[in-house]
């Protein structure tokens, strides 16, 4: 069975400072990635997925990721945090073909300081 | 124009009562889902459904009983609610494109107390 495992659950990071979350996963098959923001007392937003095709995937905001097999990992990056940033973030991979079924990682939670 | 919305937004209730959520979207996607997060942010597939068909049902308790009267359309009836099941519940839903699944999006989330 697929895994996420998100390192750190918690992150602080100064404004204007590099972001850097973590996520590696487990699956026995080619893995379709994703990288969710939830705001306080909201859903989930999609940042970015990998489905198999560019390496490093650009999402919104700002954000982007990287795919490297080899490391089975793909971390969720930004040059440069704003206050707006910070959120609870989520790893994500799919079980099986497309994004049927999600397994989530257990969230990082993202702090910008001043 | 809210593309998955949820009804209600918060819900506390006794245990031993029965209650629903309902959950509508509105981007003509065919499969439909229930999450689970609990105290802790930990997100769970409950169950997904596919133009109307049950086609995932993780290890929940049968009092949990997902309806999907139309595809727009994905209920969760609880019966005999019970502390543990206390958390916030997201209603999602995605298209399938050339015969995958795309990505799932989610609504805002039904937050249920169970006292």
């Amino acid at each position: 069975a697929q895994s996420v495992t998100q390192l750190g659950s918690h992150v602080s990071v100064s404004e204007g400072a590099l972001v850097l979350l973590r996520c590696n996963y487990s699956s026995s098959v080619p893995p379709y990635l994703f990288w969710y923001v939830q705001y306080p007392n909201q859903g989930l937003q999609l940042l970015l997925k990998y489905t198999s095709a560019a390496t490093l995937v650009k999402g919104i905001n700002g954000f982007e990721a990287e795919f490297k097999k080899s490391e089975t990992s793909f971390h969720l990056t930004k040059p440069s945090a704003h206050m707006s940033d910070a959120a609870e973030y989520f790893c994500a991979v799919s079980e099986g073909q497309g994004a049927q079924k999600l397994v989530f990682g257990q969230g990082t939670r993202l702090t910008i300081n001043p | 124009d809210t593309a998955v919305s949820q009804t209600p937004k918060y819900l506390v209730t006794q245990m031993g009562n029965d209650k629903s959520i309902k959950c509508e979207q509105n981007l003509g996607h065919d499969t439909m889902y229930w999450y689970k997060q609990d105290s802790k942010k930990f997100l769970k597939i409950m169950f997904s459904y596919n133009n109307k068909e049950l086609i995932i049902n993780e290890t929940v308790p049968n009092r949990f009983s997902p309806k999907s009267p139309d595809k727009a359309h994905l209920n969760l009836h609880i019966n005999s609610l019970e502390l543990g099941d206390s958390a916030v519940y997201f209603c999602a839903s995605s298209a399938r494109l050339a015969g995958v699944t795309d990505t799932q999006y989610f609504g805002p989330g039904t937050r249920l107390t169970v006292l």
